[in-house]
């Protein structure tokens, strides 16, 4: 079936340091992809999507690029900071479901000044 | 940006009684509204879809008789909790889809955390 997976947390960075989060699907379709953001106390935020193959979202400084052939969705940002911190969820929407959201298991980031 | 809001954003409540969260799409007109229960450091899981006017579409193992929702118009969905146990002490987060713009995308509210004593 369609699922989502992404690394398990938490992560700890240092500000400024370099951020990967590992996202891989599994679908039946043609998916578009996305990346949420979830701050404390609070529900979950758009924060960049994809699509298509080959397509790269970015926003505030994150980025992601749409890899059919490896199925992947990694988000990244070369400098973070403490306001970073928060739960990164991956999804994926598949419009022949009637644009049903599968989500993966959240990954944790905390920055540390 | 579209925005969604749900209430209450806290409720606390007795075993047997039963709970009510609203979901508001505050700026746009929602024709499908999303259901979805977050246990604690685990993912989102869909609940059920409901679209204006229709019934709602429950996912497998969500029980229809325990979770009813009601989409009455094309800004405000429920659902409610009847009977709540403990168990279904949860965070409760509804999403929506806007009636025009891009298909695949869904707006979130704050969520909804129950605790059932």
């Amino acid at each position: 079936g369609d699922s989502v997976t992404q690394m398990e947390g938490p992560v700890t960075l240092s500000e400024e340091a370099f951020l990967t989060i590992n996202c891989t699907y599994t679908a039946t379709g043609y998916p578009s992809l996305f990346w949420y953001v979830q701050y404390p106390g609070e529900g979950l935020q758009l924060l960049l999507k994809a699509t298509k193959a080959d397509d790269k979202g970015s926003n505030k400084g994150f980025e992601a690029t749409y890899r059919k052939e490896t199925t992947s969705f990694h988000l990244e940002k070369g400098s973070v900071q403490v306001s970073d911190s928060a739960v990164y969820f991956c999804a994926l929407n598949l419009a022949n479901t009637g644009n049903q959201f599968y989500f993966g298991t959240g990954t944790s980031l905390t920055v540390i000044p | 940006g579209a925005v969604v809001s749900q209430h209450p954003s806290w409720v606390i409540c007795k075993s047997g009684t039963s709970v009510k969260i609203e979901c508001r799409s505050l700026d746009f007109q929602a024709t499908t509204m999303f259901w979805y229960r977050q246990f604690p450091k685990q993912s989102l899981m869909l609940m059920a879809t409901s679209n204006e006017g229709s019934k709602a579409t429950y996912e497998q193992g969500v029980e229809k008789d325990k979770f009813l929702i009601n989409h009455a118009s094309l800004t405000l969905s429920t659902l409610t909790v009847t009977s709540a146990h403990p168990e279904d002490s949860s965070f409760y987060i509804c999403s929506a889809r806007a009636r025009t713009g891009p298909q695949e995308t869904q707006y979130f509210g704050p969520g909804t955390r129950l605790l059932v004593l």
